[in-house]
């Protein structure tokens, strides 16, 4: 159980246009769903929190208005680049919550982003 | 804030040895602590967790860990290790999972 689905696994774009990644919990509501970047060789970095129904929190330092996310439905959540460029590319992960804070993060498979 | 240190970047170790990763962490009031493994290219799968109650904790594949309050500490361990524990293992406390930076396992034959 607790299956969360993240596609595409890999997408190449070029500088200018947008790429939508999509994360699905398979098997069980998520109220909350969380996106991390990770750079090659380090560890994983929060970019936002995102709450079924209500806009996503964003930490410190990353542009909302260019890491659009939208969680639409209670097993969908949605990463959107917008007009990417090289310095965007990475390795996106989306993770989703069963239940409580105190309940393990269950992860995607991670989006390769390149962006030539 | 909440931290996590894993001062090892890898940690070598002979198949059937016993294996340690290391973990430090700093946090106010008690601690969600939790480790997950990354194979490469993929998200991460979830090891273990502790929140409260025995100090030492038994989780996937084979895998422990001990939460030490006074050293603020969280080792993983494995009685004996596998090749194919060869992966990349983290770390991480809070509720919205700070991580730290990584342990590359590598097992040898």
């Amino acid at each position: 159980g607790a299956v969360v689905s993240q596609h595409p696994s890999w997408v190449i774009c070029k500088s200018g246009t947008s790429v939508k990644i999509e994360c699905r919990s398979l098997d069980f509501q998520a109220t909350t769903m969380f996106w991390y970047r990770q750079f090659p060789k380090q560890s994983l970095m929060l970019m936002a929190t995102s709450n079924e129904g209500s806009k996503a929190t964003y930490e410190q330092g990353v542009e909302k208005d260019k890491f659009l996310i939208n969680h639409a439905s209670l097993t969908l959540s949605t990463l959107t680049v917008t007009s990417a460029h090289p310095e965007d590319s990475s390795f996106y992960i989306c993770s989703a919550r069963t239940g409580t804070g105190s309940s393990p993060l269950h992860f995607g498979n991670g989006t390769r982003l390149t962006v030539t | 804030a909440q931290s996590v240190a894993q001062p090892e970047d890898q940690v070598n170790v002979a198949e059937g040895n016993p294996l340690t990763v290391k973990c430090t962490y700093s946090v106010s009031g008690n601690p969600y602590l939790f480790w997950y493994v990354q194979y490469p290219n993929r998200g991460l799968q979830f090891l273990l967790k502790y929140i409260t109650g025995d100090n030492l904790v038994k989780g996937s594949y084979g895998f422990e860990a001990e939460f030490n309050k006074s050293q603020t500490s969280f080792h993983l361990k494995k009685p004996s290790a596998l090749v194919s524990d060869s992966a990349l293992y983290f770390c991480a406390v809070g509720s919205k999972l700070t991580f730290g930076t990584g342990t590359r396992l590598q097992v040898t034959l």
